[in-house]
């Protein structure tokens, strides 16, 4: 039951350039929507999130947005940095503990 | 560095075999959580506590695995009888109540 999907895999983006990262749920009961970055043999780390009851969410270069009615939310990165390339995960939350992962996509900023 | 510690990082056994894992949270988080990821995939959610209690288990957590958190502090999960399917990084999480989770960088299980 793949309740949040992350439909590519893989996403290249020249520096200096945008990255989008999609993501669509299917659950409209989640709450609470974070992206999550991470390096090889590292743990996720915590990117940034963004509550249901926003649309927007900025901090620096980087923005989620929220489109409830599609279900989908999008991380946007810019300008994109070599040092970003990494896989990014969407994740959302249901009854403030119950937390589902996108299966990911792999960055790569070309420099 | 504060952050979530896992022990071991790596994890070779035999099928058939048991094997434990611990973690050690961020001190001042009162909830801890271990996942599972299997190449290809996000982390899948296996079971939560608040401070010593498990409060929730998922439906992936056979009855092979067991997770204890007896002080509210580290946690150990315990795989018996080790099958290959087991073969994953298991994570370990940390946060307090409506924050973010900080994971620990993992234990990577391969099951020969």
């Amino acid at each position: 039951d793949q309740q949040v999907k992350q439909n590519s895999p893989s996403l290249s983006v020249q520096e200096g350039r945008i990255s989008i990262l999609n993501c669509d749920y299917t659950n409209s009961m989640f709450d609470y929507f974070l992206w999550y970055k991470k390096y090889p043999a590292e743990g996720p780390t915590f990117l940034i999130s963004i509550s249901s009851i926003k649309d927007k969410n900025e901090d620096g270069r980087f923005t989620v947005f929220l489109n409830k009615s599609a279900k989908h939310l999008s991380l946007h990165i810019v300008p994109s940095q070599p040092g970003d390339s990494a896989v990014y995960f969407c994740a959302a939350i249901l009854n403030n503990n119950d937390m589902r992962f996108g299966a990911g996509t792999r960055l790569t900023v070309k420099p | 560095d504060t952050g979530v510690s896992q022990d071991p990082r790596h994890k070779i056994t035999k099928r058939g075999q048991n094997v434990t894992f611990r973690c050690d949270p961020i001190s001042e988080h009162n909830r801890l959580y271990w996942y599972r990821q299997t190449l290809g995939q996000g982390p899948e959610f296996l079971t939560y506590f608040q401070n010593e209690a498990q409060l929730e288990k998922s439906r992936l957590l056979s009855d092979r695995f067991s997770a204890e958190r007896p002080k509210g502090s580290f946690s150990t999960l315990e795989i018996q009888r080790t099958e290959q399917g087991d073969s994953a990084m298991y994570l370990c999480a940390s946060s307090l109540a409506n924050s973010p989770l900080h994971f620990g960088n993992g234990t990577r299980l391969t099951v020969t």
